[in-house]
């Protein structure tokens, strides 16, 4: 089976500026998480969405993030404006219902300068 | 994560030596237990996972207990080769909800 597709891989942007990464989950899973994996730490969940709705958003900084996952598919997530405390690896993962095992993406690579 | 402690935080061995990492949890009604490796530059895979009704599962050299009194699962690599060199996490379901606290992570370097 294709695995969890992310892009673009690395991004570069200065400090203000917006920046937005995509996922594409395995083909038939229901659930998809967005984590934020800054250097040396593990996983720190984000955002994870049930099809094309919310589940839980409690750790999201809304002031700046935000996400959406429009027709259960596809997923978006954008940091406007983006600071140089949110340069990290953002990992997106899906699984086939939730508490399920996590198939993670390559991960984007996001450097804020 | 807040709910997840993982020790220890690094951890070198010589090849052919075992490695033992071992995570403690605070939800007593947490019953799925994934470890991850990280491979540097990589996402994190699945390696092994254990529900809580069994109290140890084996793969080849990689094994994980659980001790569900004591709120603590641990991570058993045997006979380590350098290619058993990456991050590894565990992670724990967060209490009330279907996410996963993920542990801080133990590098583990095996000594050729």
């Amino acid at each position: 089976e294709a695995g969890v597709a992310q892009s673009p891989r690395y991004k570069i942007i200065e400090k203000r500026q917006s920046v937005a990464f995509w996922c594409n989950p395995i083909s038939g899973h229901a659930t998809l998480y967005w984590y934020q994996q800054i250097l040396g730490q593990g996983p720190k969940l984000l955002i994870q969405f049930q099809n094309n709705g919310v589940v839980d958003d409690s750790q999201l900084p809304k002031d700046r993030f935000s996400a959406e996952r429009l027709k259960g598919v596809d997923s978006t997530l954008k940091i406007q404006p983006a600071k140089l405390e949110d340069s990290a690896v953002y990992l997106c993962a899906s699984s086939l219902v939730a508490a399920s095992p996590l198939h993670f993406g390559n991960g984007t690579r996001l450097t804020v300068t | 994560g807040e709910n997840v402690e993982q020790h220890p935080s690094t951890l070198s061995v010589q090849e052919g030596d075992s490695a033992v990492i071992k995570c403690t949890y605070s939800d007593s009604a947490s019953n799925y237990f994934p470890w991850y490796k990280q491979e540097l530059g990589k996402r994190p895979q699945l390696i092994i996972d254990i529900r809580s009704n069994v109290g140890e599962k084996k793969d080849q050299r990689i094994a994980v207990t659980l001790n569900k009194t004591a709120k603590h699962f641990s991570l058993h690599i045997t006979e380590t080769q350098p290619e058993d060199s990456a991050v590894y996490f565990c992670a724990a379901p967060r209490p009330h909800g279907n996410q996963f606290y993920f542990g801080t992570g133990t590098s583990l370097t095996v000594i050729p």
